[in-house]
């Protein structure tokens, strides 16, 4: 089963616009909250990760926003570049530190245009 | 500084063939673990590690082997390729929990494997 469901599958946004992607989760466990971003030909890597501590994370134009009682976190990439154009998986992690488990999303991938 | 590196790039088996996929990190990192990337599915566990000699079983195990001789090295075994193993696999490290934080995974560039 899908521990964790992502949408959309794909996404179009024009250059400056808004990048929303969402994740939603159903083992109350996980407790750590990882997007990676992968571009064609290459491995993952972390972008963004969020504790259910807090309900929103900040990087640059990269956004994190949880709602710990809905089950659901979100991506949004502000003023979004032809540079972000890449495949976005969130992530899902039952105890802390244990990175090597975690549980991926079905990944979205976004394609910026000029 | 190589991080995680994976061989080879790509490779082409036949059904029934065996292979063994390489794996080696230069971060000292505890963890090590395989997941395969398919269409549609992200990114799916196969085996993990968390230290020499500790090998566990991920979400899809079955027809893969591993082993953990060196902190270094983790290659994952095809024993019987089979069509359904056709998928891009990735290998990626991290340091432990006992570091007392969450610890990023660090993914290789993968190995693209078709089984004809």
């Amino acid at each position: 089963q899908q521990q964790v469901k992502q949408s959309p599958q794909s996404l179009i946004v024009q250059k400056g616009g808004i990048s929303i992607i969402n994740c939603a989760y159903e083992n109350t466990a996980f407790d750590y909250f990882p997007w990676y971003q992968q571009f064609p030909g290459k491995g993952p890597a972390l972008l963004i990760a969020i504790r259910p501590d807090v309900s929103e994370k900040k990087e640059g134009r990269f956004t994190i926003s949880f709602n710990k009682s809905a089950k659901q976190f979100s991506l949004h990439i502000m003023d979004s570049q032809p540079g972000d154009s890449a495949t976005y998986f969130c992530a899902a992690n039952p105890h802390t530190g244990t990175a090597s488990k975690l549980t991926f999303g079905t990944g979205t991938r976004l394609q910026v245009t000029l | 500084n190589a991080g995680v590196t994976q061989t080879p790039k790509f490779q082409v088996l036949k059904t029934g063939q065996s292979m063994t996929l390489q794996c080696a990190q230069d971060m000292n990192h505890e963890y090590m673990s395989w997941y395969r990337q398919d269409p549609g599915m992200g990114l799916r566990l196969i085996h993990y590690s968390v230290g020499a000699g500790i090998t566990d079983q991920g979400e899809v195990p079955n027809g893969y082997n591993v082993s953990r001789s060196t902190t270094e090295d983790f290659p994952l075994r095809l024993l019987s390729a089979a069509p359904s193993q056709t998928s891009v696999y990735f290998c990626a490290s991290s340091y432990s929990s006992n570091r007392g934080h969450n610890s990023p995974l660090h993914f290789g560039n993968g190995t693209r494997l078709t089984v004809t």
